[in-house]
Parts: structure tokens; C-alpha cells; sequence
């Protein structure tokens, strides 16, 4: 079983269209999490981190359900610059620690 | 928010030449840096984990002989695909940790390796 997995996708969605995008991991120790964009052929972007108590940075939101090992991501109004692929990525403990990375959800905006 | 650089940014090899690929934080000291692996539509893959003044620690299943990393100053970390090989091919990425107490880690816009 992969530590943390992803649906593949590809996510196609007109502009304007609420995306959600899920992710499960398998350590339950895992202390930090995050979710990353990466457009193609370029470096993994943060993109924000995820919160139990849940976090929303305008379009975006992120849930992360401990208790289920669940972390999802929602896009509102999506748009065209939002095409890229979309990583979960947690690690096992605060600070200088390795991340694991999800294999990416790729999500494509259309006119 | 903090740079980190990577060159080359592309090469071209021949099978069983060495190539070194340099990661350097610009603006910011980094004790540690992490070399990844992401071969086409899959995760980013830890290798290692490099570490200044001291020998790199290397995941489960990566060579060490074979990618050696040398860290050589706080701002300053090299890969070197030693006898590099087709299946090598692939692109490298680092991080280095942010100065903060988060998790931040800040990437270099990555190596792309093609071996013929």
C-alpha cells in the first residue's frame, strides 16, 4: 500500500466549477500536511497547509479528518491558471523531516 | 519567500559519464537539503537527505556509490549521478527547510536528466 494516495485523475472541469480533490495516508503518526501544485515539468509549489481544524485561503479549501486518515482539498470557481497537478504531501513530524508525496491529481480547467 | 537554484536546469549525457547537479539556497542558510527523484507521472521521491559538515543519509534502495552528495558549505549541496545509465534518466529536484519552525520547504525548479 502507497503512505499516501492520490486519485489520478484527470480531473476535466469547465471554468467556474468546484473541484475536490481527496487524498488517504496510511502512517497514523503523521504529524504535518500539506497540499502542493505542480505544473508541468516545473518544481512542487505550496499551495497551503492543511489544518484539523480545517483552513480556507480564498477558492481554496482543506479538510484533514485524522481520525479516517483523510485530507481533501476543494476548489470554488475554477479557473483556467488553476490546470496543474495537485500533490498531498505529509510528513511524520514537525520540523526538518521528509516529506512524502502523494503521486498528484492532475485537474484540467477548460473554456 | 526563499530562493533555492538548481543547475543545470537540463543535460544530456552519454550512458556512463558522471553528472553533478548543484542546489544552492540564495538568500538563506540550509543546514539540511533533500535530493528527490520523480520519474514521469509519479511522486516525488525521496533520496536523501544532505547535511552540511557531515556524510548524507540516504533513503532504503538508493546507491550511495552511485549518487553521491557532497554538502560542502551552508548554502551549497551537490548531486553527482556517478556512471550515469538510461534508467537514470529522470528529474531532480531539491529542498531546502525554511528557516521558520514550520515544515516549509522551499524547491529548486529542478534537473532534468536524459541519458542516452
Amino acid at each position: 500500500r502507497k503512505e499516501v494516495e492520490q486519485d489520478p485523475g484527470p480531473f476535466n472541469v469547465p471554468e467556474g466549477a468546484t473541484v475536490a480533490f481527496n487524498c488517504t495516508y496510511s502512517n497514523s503518526a503523521s504529524q504535518s500536511f500539506f497540499w502542493y501544485r505542480q505544473d508541468c515539468r516545473k518544481e512542487p509549489k505550496l499551495l497551503m497547509s492543511v489544518y484539523s481544524s480545517g483552513n480556507e485561503d480564498g477558492r481554496f479549501t482543506a479538510q484533514l479528518n485524522r481520525a479516517s486518515q483523510y485530507i481533501s482539498l476543494l476548489i470554488r470557481d475554477s479557473k483556467l491558471s488553476d490546470s496543474a497537478t495537485y500533490l498531498c504531501v505529509v510528513s511524520l513530524s514537525w520540523g526538518y523531516n521528509k516529506l512524502i508525496f502523494g503521486a498528484g491529481t492532475r485537474l484540467a480547467v477548460h473554456p | 519567500g526563499a530562493v533555492v537554484s538548481q543547475h543545470p536546469s537540463w543535460v544530456i549525457c552519454k550512458s556512463g559519464t558522471s553528472v553533478k547537479i548543484e542546489c544552492r539556497s540564495l538568500d538563506f542558510q540550509a543546514t539540511t537539503m533533500f535530493w528527490y527523484r520523480q520519474f514521469p507521472k509519479q511522486s516525488l521521491m525521496l533520496m536523501a537527505t544532505s547535511n552540511e559538515g557531515s556524510k548524507a543519509t540516504y533513503e532504503q534502495g538508493v546507491e550511495k556509490d552511485k549518487f553521491l552528495i557532497n554538502h560542502a558549505s551552508l548554502t551549497l549541496s551537490t548531486l553527482t549521478v556517478t556512471s550515469a545509465h538510461p534508467e537514470d534518466s529522470s528529474f531532480y529536484i531539491c529542498s531546502a527547510p525554511g528557516t521558520d519552525s514550520t515544515d516549509t520547504q522551499y524547491f529548486g525548479p529542478g534537473t532534468r536528466l536524459t541519458v542516452l
